[in-house]
């Protein structure tokens, strides 16, 4: 099974700063990787696939990075929306797995 | 527009079976371009994949769940289901269905994430 270990586990920040989120495999995964956005009481929403596509209608100042087992996220200007959970999660081997998560709070 | 909506009973005795469906719109199940799964997220806790199954029929379980875990598709009623036995109070959480994709592309193969989900149900396991 492949773990993901998210980190920071919090992420205190302001409005229009920058926020990187790490996540790191426990083996190589290629560039099979996703990126979700979970606000409280709503379903996860797809930000970000194959470690750097952004997803449909997704805001240009989300972008992914990383391949192998390092990966990254970044916001490069936070807005007020973007305070929420993010979640990574592998397709590279079965079975899928999640890592742990990330609040980005204010 | 691709919707999902999960439904089925919010509460559930111990050792008895969850089960819960998805009624896929907007798109057929059998579409082979795309596959279909469950996930599940306990109260104020992470996500946690329980399985995915192919328009072929091939499954693939969580394997800290996979011998209470059966994923189904219903073609005739363009429907996702979700069974597991043997429940506890540790099985309490929110149960989300969702579509992924994934194949060939420009760069050779690619994931395309879990694009569509469901709004997602509450299932209480309590005597």
């Amino acid at each position: 099974e492949t773990v993901l270990t998210q980190y920071p586990a919090t992420l205190s920040l302001s409005p229009g700063e920058r926020a990187s989120l790490s996540c790191k495999a426990s083996q190589s995964i290629t560039t099979y990787l996703a990126w979700y956005q979970q606000k409280p009481g709503q379903a996860p929403r797809l930000l970000i696939y194959d470690a750097s596509n952004r997803a449909t209608d997704i805001p240009a100042r989300f972008s992914g990075s990383g391949s192998g087992t390092d990966f990254t996220l970044t916001i490069s200007s936070l807005e007020p929306e973007d305070f929420a959970v993010y979640y990574c999660q592998q397709r590279g081997t079965w079975p899928l797995t999640f890592g742990g998560g990330t609040r980005v709070e204010i | 527009q691709v919707q999902l909506q999960e439904s089925g009973p919010g509460l559930v005795k111990p050792s008895e079976t969850l089960s819960l469906s998805c009624t896929v719109s907007g798109d057929s199940i059998s579409n082979r371009v795309y596959y279909w799964g469950w996930i599940r997220q306990p109260p104020g806790k992470g996500l946690e994949w329980i399985g995915s199954i192919y328009p072929s029929g091939t499954t693939y379980y969580n394997p800290s769940l996979k011998s209470r875990v059966t994923v189904s598709l219903d073609t005739s009623t363009n429907t996702l289901s979700l069974r597991l036995s043997s429940v506890a109070a540790t099985d309490t959480a929110v149960y989300y269905c969702a579509r992924a994709r994934e194949g060939p592309s420009p760069t050779g193969y690619s994931y395309y994430g879990m694009d569509v989900w469901g709004q997602g149900t509450m299932v209480t396991v309590s005597s």
